[in-house]
């Protein structure tokens, strides 16, 4: 089992549409969860991160945790044609310094 | 402009011929890593350092080094290249503590041939 899971997509929506990308990992000790944005031939940028239980909004992202079922999810309204990228889950390991990334969900907004 | 700077961002070299990838940061950061991406596998942590003179192994370590002698500097050297490490490279830096890699440099593309 991969340390942190995410669907390699790629997920498509319409312009507009929500798109609900989403991400698993596996120690159930890691505090701190991150998205990053990636486009292709980019390097990655922080778009979002979170530390507890719930929501998280900023702006047409939110972030959703839920340790418990240690499950993390990126929603982002309104999707324009530039979100199309790729989107990274990350987890900071237990001992706080080592990141896991996932190996990202590939999404494109059609306009 | 807070940067993470690395160079060369293309490299082609051979089997066996040692390199340096350096990477430089202007944002005082205490730590700073470095990842490997390749298709489908996504980002890999190779070494990480939580301050100067302080570093550890990574997720995939093997066939590098690293060293911190200066907090802004944190160069990835290959003694050995190998086809097996032709990836694209990307070094990273973060306050510290459990803030995240908020900065990534531009990315190293190393071909070895």
């Amino acid at each position: 089992q991969k340390e942190v899971e995410q669907n390699s997509g790629p997920l498509s929506v319409p312009e507009g549409a929500i798109a609900s990308l989403n991400c698993t990992y596996s120690d159930r000790g890691s505090q701190s969860f991150f998205w990053y944005r990636q486009y292709s031939g980019k390097s990655p940028e922080l778009i979002m991160s979170i530390y507890s239980n719930g929501d998280k909004e900023d702006g047409r992202f939110t972030a959703q945790l839920n340790k418990a079922s240690q499950y993390v999810s990126l929603l982002i309204r309104d999707s324009q044609p530039s979100d199309s990228a790729t989107y990274l889950c990350a987890v900071l390991n237990t001992g706080g310094f080592k990141t896991i990334f996932g190996a990202g969900t590939r999404l494109f907004v059609k306009a | 402009e807070a940067q993470v700077t690395q160079n060369p961002r293309y490299l082609i070299t051979v089997t066996g011929k040692k390199l340096t990838v350096t990477c430089s940061q202007n944002m005082n950061h205490e730590y700073m890593s470095w990842y490997r991406q390749d298709p489908g596998l996504g980002l890999r942590q190779i070494y990480y350092s939580m301050n100067v003179e302080v570093t550890d192994k990574g997720d995939v370590p093997e066939g590098y080094k690293v060293s911190r002698k200066e907090k802004r500097n944190f160069p990835l050297i290959l003694e050995s290249p190998s086809p097996n490490q032709t990836s694209l490279y990307f070094c990273a830096s973060a306050l510290g503590g459990s803030a995240p890699e908020a900065f990534f440099g531009q990315g190293t593309r190393l071909t070895v041939v």
